[in-house]
C-alpha cells in the first residue's frame, strides 16, 4: 500500500528560526494535506494542496506540491513557542479520496 | 464551519466493561467519518470507515467485534469498545468529511483500562 516518510522526525529549534520538513510518498499524489497535532489534541488541518507545483501559504506557514508528486514540504518562518507539536502530512489512499494515510510525523520543539 | 466534536475526552474503565465513544459534526452533516487510533508519539492509524445507514469498513486486523461503530444519524458516529482490555487503552481519534478533500478531526478521547 502507499507509504509515507517524513524527515526530520524530530527537531529542537530556537525560537525565531525557520523550518524545514518534507514528506515523500512511494506514490504518486493527487493531494497533500498538513496536519498540526497538539499533545492530547486531534489534528488541525492546515495547508491543503490540489496540484503539482502549488505553493500555499497560511501565515508563517508555507507548503509546496513537489513536481513530481511524490513530495511535499512545509516550511515554518520566525517560530514561536506554539508552534510545538507534531506535523503530519497526509494524502489520499485511493483515487476517490475516501480516506488518507498519515505520515509518521515530525515532531517540532521550539526552545526560548 | 465544519466542527467535530467528540465525547468523552478522556476516559477510565475497568477491565471488562464497554465504553461509548461519540463523535457528532455539528455544523455539517457527514455522510462518511472515520475512527482512528493513535499509540504514543506514532501516526494516526485507520481503524474503520462508518457510512451513515450502512455496516462500517474495518481495517485489516481490527476486530469488528471488538470495536462496534454505528453510524445512525448524518451527524454522528460511534465507536464502543467492547469488553475493554488493557491494550486497548490508547489514543481515539474521530473525523468527518465535508467538501472534496475537507476533512476535520475531533479533538480525541483517551481510554484508560485499569
Amino acid at each position: 500500500g502507499q507509504q509515507l516518510n517524513q524527515s526530520p522526525q524530530s527537531m529542537f529549534i530556537q525560537e525565531g528560526e525557520d523550518v524545514s520538513m518534507n514528506c515523500t510518498s512511494s506514490s504518486i499524489f493527487n493531494t497533500w494535506l498538513w496536519y498540526k497535532q497538539d499533545p492530547g489534541e486531534g489534528p488541525v488541518l492546515l495547508i491543503a494542496l490540489y496540484k503539482a507545483g502549488e505553493l500555499t501559504s497560511n501565515g508563517r506557514l508555507t507548503a509546496q506540491f513537489g513536481i513530481t508528486r511524490k513530495d511535499s514540504f512545509l516550511n515554518i518562518s520566525a517560530s514561536i513557542p506554539s508552534d510545538v507539536g507534531i506535523y503530519f502530512c497526509a494524502g489520499p489512499r485511493d483515487n476517490y479520496g475516501q480516506n488518507f494515510v498519515f505520515g509518521p510525523g515530525t515532531r517540532l520543539s521550539v526552545l526560548p | 464551519g465544519a466542527v467535530v466534536s467528540q465525547h468523552p475526552s478522556r476516559v477510565i474503565c475497568k477491565s471488562g466493561t464497554s465504553v461509548k465513544i461519540e463523535c457528532r459534526s455539528l455544523d455539517f452533516q457527514a455522510t462518511t467519518m472515520f475512527w482512528y487510533r493513535q499509540f504514543p508519539k506514532k501516526s494516526l492509524m485507520l481503524m474503520a470507515t462508518s457510512n451513515e445507514g450502512s455496516k462500517a469498513t474495518y481495517e485489516q486486523g481490527v476486530e469488528k467485534d471488538k470495536f462496534l461503530i454505528n453510524h445512525a444519524s448524518l451527524t454522528l458516529s460511534t465507536l464502543t469498545v467492547t469488553s475493554a482490555h488493557p491494550e486497548d487503552s490508547s489514543f481515539y481519534i474521530c473525523s468527518a468529511r465535508w467538501g472534496r478533500y475537507g476533512y476535520t478531526f475531533g479533538s480525541g478521547t483517551r481510554l484508560t483500562v485499569v
